[in-house]
């Protein structure tokens, strides 16, 4: 498997309040990516990264924010957290642009009250 | 304009049958797809490819599925359904896009297996 990990799991917040997820991997791949997945969307991205310090928009950014200072940490960050942004998200990422395959984590569960 | 369509968003097989998930697509590119797979909370997992190369590909544990350009389809098959197929499958198709290489999500299929 590949070495992807999301972190925290689950998390419950209110709403308002400021969430970072982060994702770390250990497969020193270039390509890194924030999707949601809810029911009838299927799979939406959010952000992805092409390089230390370099990332951009996906289909669903407004009120997501992310960084990426080295190679393994991806963190998306909702600065201030709504009842919208329930959802699961996955972290995936991709050594290669030539093939499109990804691989992900297992996803982070995250609840706004 | 790229698009996936999955035509069924669920499927009902009994076990030892065969699996057929099928998927329409519509792309200005010559381009590449995948079928992926989601097993209840578990994140995805590639299940095969089609890059160009041969049009009927086989992924992992005994499903294949073949790219017919001429309509627009890569159904992804199995002969004989197992209890542990069961599970959320999604049809994407994948083309570059300056920086980045842009996928495109069908909404997915359930697939039930019944004993």
């Amino acid at each position: 498997d590949a070495g992807i990990t999301q972190s925290p799991r689950h998390k419950v917040t209110e709403t308002g309040t400021p969430v970072t997820l982060r994702c770390h991997q250990t497969e020193n791949h270039r390509y890194m990516y924030w999707y949601r997945q809810d029911p009838g969307h299927g799979l939406r991205l959010i952000h992805y990264s092409y390089g230390v310090k370099d990332t951009d928009k996906g289909e669903v950014s407004d009120g997501y924010s992310v960084s990426r200072s080295k190679t393994e940490d991806f963190l998306l960050t909702l600065e201030s957290a709504t009842s919208s942004q329930t959802s699961v998200y996955f972290c995936a990422i991709a050594g290669t642009l030539n093939t499109g395959e990804l691989f992900f984590g297992e996803g982070s569960r995250l609840t706004v009250l | 304009a790229q698009s996936v369509t999955q035509l069924d968003s669920h499927v009902s097989v009994s076990e030892g049958t065969p699996v057929l998930l099928r998927c329409n697509y519509s792309s200005s590119y010559s381009p590449s797809l995948f079928w992926y797979v989601q097993h209840p909370n578990k994140g995805l997992q590639l299940l095969l490819k089609y890059t160009s190369a041969a049009t009927l590909v086989k992924g992992i544990n005994g499903f294949e599925a073949e790219f017919k350009k001429s309509e627009t389809s890569f159904h992804l098959t199995k002969p004989s359904a197992h209890m542990s197929d069961a599970a959320e499958y999604f049809c994407v198709v994948s083309y570059n896009a300056g920086n980045n290489r842009k996928l495109i999500w069908g909404l997915g299929t359930s697939l039930a297996v019944n004993p």
